[in-house]
């Protein structure tokens, strides 16, 4: 069966400082993995996702993902984060019923 | 209006109400979700709609009643609740319900509380 670990359902950086939100997953076939990520007050939205091709995927925003097999991690990272990225993140994995499979969150505080 | 709308953004209800959220898209798409989101847990899929046929129901209490009348249109309605049931409840829809993109498209959710 599928499943999706968050470390850490907080996550506090400084302006400019890179961000690495970290996600693992367990998957029996080979995955499909989703960041979403979640504004005050708002629903989610997709943020990248990777789908069995370049293990390096680029999303909105100017985060990036990487696809490591061997570690069965996808963690999101952001060279310097912005106070525009304060908000939830999701990391997901497609189910074997084709549904997608959601870790807990984790939530990103920006520090001025 | 585009996207997907959720009405209405804030409901408080006594357990012996009943009432009804209300989700609609304007993307043309053939599935629609309902999902809970409490916090520090995952999303939690309640109930999929495809071309207006539900084909997944995770074991949801039949005081959550969904209605899908078209592909653009998805109801829950809400009877005899709990207090747990408070929470974020989403609607999504996506262009197929086997699609390999995964990609779902949300609104801004219904916040219910339960009094």
């Amino acid at each position: 069966a599928q499943s999706v670990t968050q470390l850490g359902s907080h996550v506090s950086v400084s302006e400019g400082a890179l961000v690495l939100l970290r996600c693992n997953y367990s998957s029996s076939v080979p995955p499909y993995l989703f960041w979403y990520v979640q504004y005050p007050n708002q629903g989610l939205q997709l943020l990248l996702k990777y789908t069995s091709a370049a293990t390096l995927v680029k999303g909105i925003n100017g985060f990036e993902a990487e696809f490591k097999k061997s570690e069965t991690s996808f963690h999101l990272t952001k060279p310097s984060a912005h106070m525009s990225d304060a908000a939830e993140y999701f990391c997901a994995v497609r189910g074997s019923n084709y549904q997608l499979i959601w870790g807990a969150g984790t939530k990103l505080i920006i520090k001025p | 209006e585009t996207g997907v709308t959720q009405t209405p953004r804030h409901l408080v209800m006594g357990m012996t109400n009943k009432k009804s959220l209300k989700c609609e898209q304007h993307l043309g798409h053939n599935a629609m979700y309902w999902y809970k989101q409490s916090a520090k847990k995952p999303l939690e899929l309640m109930f999929v709609y495809n071309f207006k046929e539900q084909t997944e129901n995770n074991s949801v209490p039949s005081r959550f009643s969904p209605e899908c009348p078209n592909s653009s249109h998805l109801f829950l309605h809400l009877h005899t609740l709990q207090p747990e049931d408070s929470a974020l409840y989403l609607c999504a829809s996506s262009q197929e319900v086997l699609a390999d993109t995964g990609e779902l498209f949300f609104g801004e959710g219904s916040r219910l509380t339960v009094l």
